[in-house]
């Protein structure tokens, strides 16, 4: 079975430069999770999916970040503009549904020049 | 606010010898505890959880006990291995009213050969 798959797995961009990231949950896992995780701390949430629906949107930054996941699958991050504090990795991860194991993709490590 | 896993160490072990991994919380609500395991340039990797109604769960060479008198929980790993060199995360769900998976900052646990 395929993990959670996530693109690009790299990504240097200059400030002010919009980004965008995408994720592939595990086929059936109805959760879907974007975590914002800065060198030597752990992730932290910045949405949670139950299908298409977003019931956790608080650590958003919604002036620069949104998401979507708009047929309940798959979920694209963006940023727009990108700031030098925006430099890290974003995770993605998924779960059947709420209150379980997460299954994690490997991240998408961004660097904001 | 919560906080979960406020210290960030790094434990060095000779191979061969038990780890002890720390972790405190501080939501009364979290009902489930999970130990997720990161490698470098990887997405963390669940190990082993356990339920607010348990104190002791085990799995192949690992260990968490659960204190919920002074909200703490414990990841023991034996006879440690090389390949168990990583930094381990501590996260709690409360599945209440109020549902959110928190990650503590993590242990980074370096495993000498």
């Amino acid at each position: 079975e395929a993990g959670v798959v996530q693109s690009p797995r790299y990504k240097i961009i200059e400030k002010k430069q919009p980004v965008a990231f995408w994720c592939n949950p595990i086929s059936g896992h109805n959760t879907l999770y974007w975590y914002l995780q800065n060198l030597g701390q752990g992730p932290e949430l910045l949405i949670r999916y139950e299908n298409e629906e977003a019931v956790d949107d608080s650590q958003l930054p919604k002036d620069r970040f949104s998401a979507e996941r708009l047929k309940g699958v798959d979920s694209t991050l963006k940023i727009q503009p990108a700031e030098l504090g925006d430099s890290a990795v974003y995770l993605c991860a998924s779960s059947p549904d709420f209150g379980g194991e997460l299954f994690f993709g490997e991240g998408s490590r961004l660097t904001v020049l | 606010g919560e906080n979960v896993g406020l210290h960030l160490p790094t434990l060095s072990v000779q191979e061969g010898d038990n780890s002890i991994i720390n972790c405190a919380y501080s939501n009364s609500a979290s009902d489930y505890f999970i130990w997720y395991k990161q490698e470098s340039g990887k997405g963390p990797q669940f190990i082993i959880d356990i339920r607010s109604n348990m104190d002791k769960r085990q799995g192949q060479r690992v260990t968490v006990l659960l204190n919920k008198t002074v909200k703490h929980l414990s990841l023991q790993i034996a006879a440690t291995q090389p390949g168990d060199s990583a930094v381990y995360f501590c996260a709690e769900n409360a599945s209440g009213g109020y549902q959110k998976v928190t990650f503590g900052t993590g242990t980074k646990l370096q495993v000498i050969p």
